[in-house]
């Protein structure tokens, strides 16, 4: 089981232009999480995924959007990149389980990151 | 969800167990408090989560206390490589959103 991987590990970008990030969640998940890590901080929740919609986001402007695949992969996007963007890009995936019709939170596994720099 | 208080930093002898506390005075009935840690320029791990039992796995023991105000992450044996961030979580059985706060480094000494 590879766990969750993500691509790029490092990307340098300048102000203005627009990054994708991929993650490719751990066997058998179905749901993927981003988070934005700013040096010195703890991981900031972006926006969750499942069965291909956007089921919760976090306190991000719209330049943030993404995108899941049937195959539950993920992309993270970003536009208009400003300098204060640079961060570590965390995904997580877990497996939503439905009991008694409800959905419940599962642990979340995190791949290492895509250390983005915006010059 | 509710809010926790973590200390800043806590040392630990290698081969002690390291004891790391955390306040949730507000969580709420249907709140779980889960713990993760972070080592150095890696993602997140999961170690342990708990309602109102205390917990065990083979990474650590979960202590909640009886009003589950408070609760403590105990790790029995630390070792070098338990050096990391620790983050206390409280998030109900609906909730998607890791808030993850600052949490308290750990450093393990020889």
């Amino acid at each position: 089981d590879a766990g969750v991987t993500q691509s790029p590990t490092h990307l340098i970008k300048t102000r203005g232009q627009q990054v994708t990030l991929r993650c490719s969640p751990k066997s058998g998940h179905d749901t993927v999480s981003w988070y934005q890590q700013a040096l010195g901080q703890g991981p900031q929740f972006i926006f969750q995924y499942y069965e291909e919609e956007e089921r919760q986001r976090g306190n991000f402007p719209d330049r943030f959007s993404g995108h899941q695949f049937p195959n539950y992969s993920s992309e993270l996007n970003v536009n208009a990149l400003l300098l204060g963007d640079s961060a570590l890009y965390l995904c997580a995936s877990s497996l939503r389980r439905l009991a008694g019709g409800r959905s419940s939170y599962n642990e979340q596994f995190f791949g290492p990151g895509t250390r983005l720099t915006v010059l | 969800d509710a809010k926790t208080t973590q200390p800043p930093s806590m040392d630990c002898a290698e081969g002690r167990a390291a004891n790391l506390p955390c306040n949730h005075s507000t969580i709420s009935g249907n709140e779980y408090v889960y713990w993760y840690r972070q080592i150095h320029s890696q993602g997140p791990q999961y170690i342990i989560h708990g309602l109102k039992n205390n917990e065990t796995n083979e990474m650590a023991s979960l202590i909640i206390t009886e009003d589950r105000k408070s609760s403590t992450l105990i790790l029995p044996h630390a070792t070098l490589r338990d050096t990391a961030v620790y983050y206390c979580i409280v998030i109900s059985n609906s909730g998607y959103a890791l808030n993850f706060g600052k949490g308290t480094s750990l450093l393990v000494t020889p």
